[in-house]
């Protein structure tokens, strides 16, 4: 049981380049997580899907896409990277009706 | 004012010693909380549910405070192994989210 898995672990763009985070869980969760993690700001929730075949904004969608592939994927995408959009990405999955979030590794975003 | 606060810290505490760490919430209308741990460059990582009765794990004493809107973290007898961010997070009623403080750092030295 891998839990939830991120791909990749680290990633470097240039201002511009488009890119996608891709998320997996094997726990057969329904709902589906995208945080940021920044110094001194906590997690704050980009995306979410509570279940298969639906998605939401959370605190800071602006410059990211989500796709709920199926029950187990849940990618996010950057279209144009901002320097801004520089910070540590989680994704989580929950099982319902439970609220307890489980997390996965985290993708290191640099973009320059 | 941030819906979920946390005191950011450090907390610098020996070996062995008791520590408590709080955490407010706004919104009347929470309904479920957590205290997440989160080592330095790794994920968060569940450490307990809140329940309205308190509730202990080992060393480890989570309380919700509804009249005054916080919860608390009581961690005895400290070992250098708790040294990490601990993070509150916040339910609030029927929501599919969770709301999260910024953490409290906690440093155990010998």
């Amino acid at each position: 049981n891998a839990g939830v898995t991120q791909t990749p672990k680290f990633q470097v763009l240039k201002t511009g380049q488009s890119m996608t985070l891709q998320c997996a869980q094997d726990m057969n969760h329904n709902s589906m997580y995208w945080y940021r993690q920044d110094p001194g700001m906590g997690l704050r929730l980009i995306y979410y899907s509570a279940s298969e075949g639906t998605t939401d904004k959370g605190e800071v969608p602006n410059g990211y896409n989500v796709s709920r592939l199926n029950k187990r994927e849940f990618s996010l995408r950057l279209e144009s990277a901002a320097p801004s959009q520089t910070s540590v990405y989680f994704c989580a999955s929950r099982e319902t009706p439970s609220y307890e979030q489980y997390f996965g590794p985290g993708t290191r975003l640099t973009v320059t | 004012r941030k819906e979920v606060e946390q005191d950011p810290g450090p907390f610098n505490v020996p070996e062995g010693a008791t520590v408590a760490f709080n955490c407010t919430y706004s919104n009347s209308a929470s309904q479920s909380f957590f205290w997440y741990r989160q080592d330095c460059r790794k994920e968060p990582k569940l450490l307990m549910s809140v329940y309205s009765s308190g509730n202990e794990d080992g060393r480890f004493t989570a309380q919700l405070n509804r009249a005054s809107q916080y919860i608390s973290l009581l961690i005895r007898d400290s070992k250098l192994s708790d040294s990490a961010t601990y993070l509150c997070a916040v339910n609030y009623r029927g929501g599919n989210k969770l709301v999260f403080g910024a953490g409290t750092i906690l440093r155990v030295k010998s």
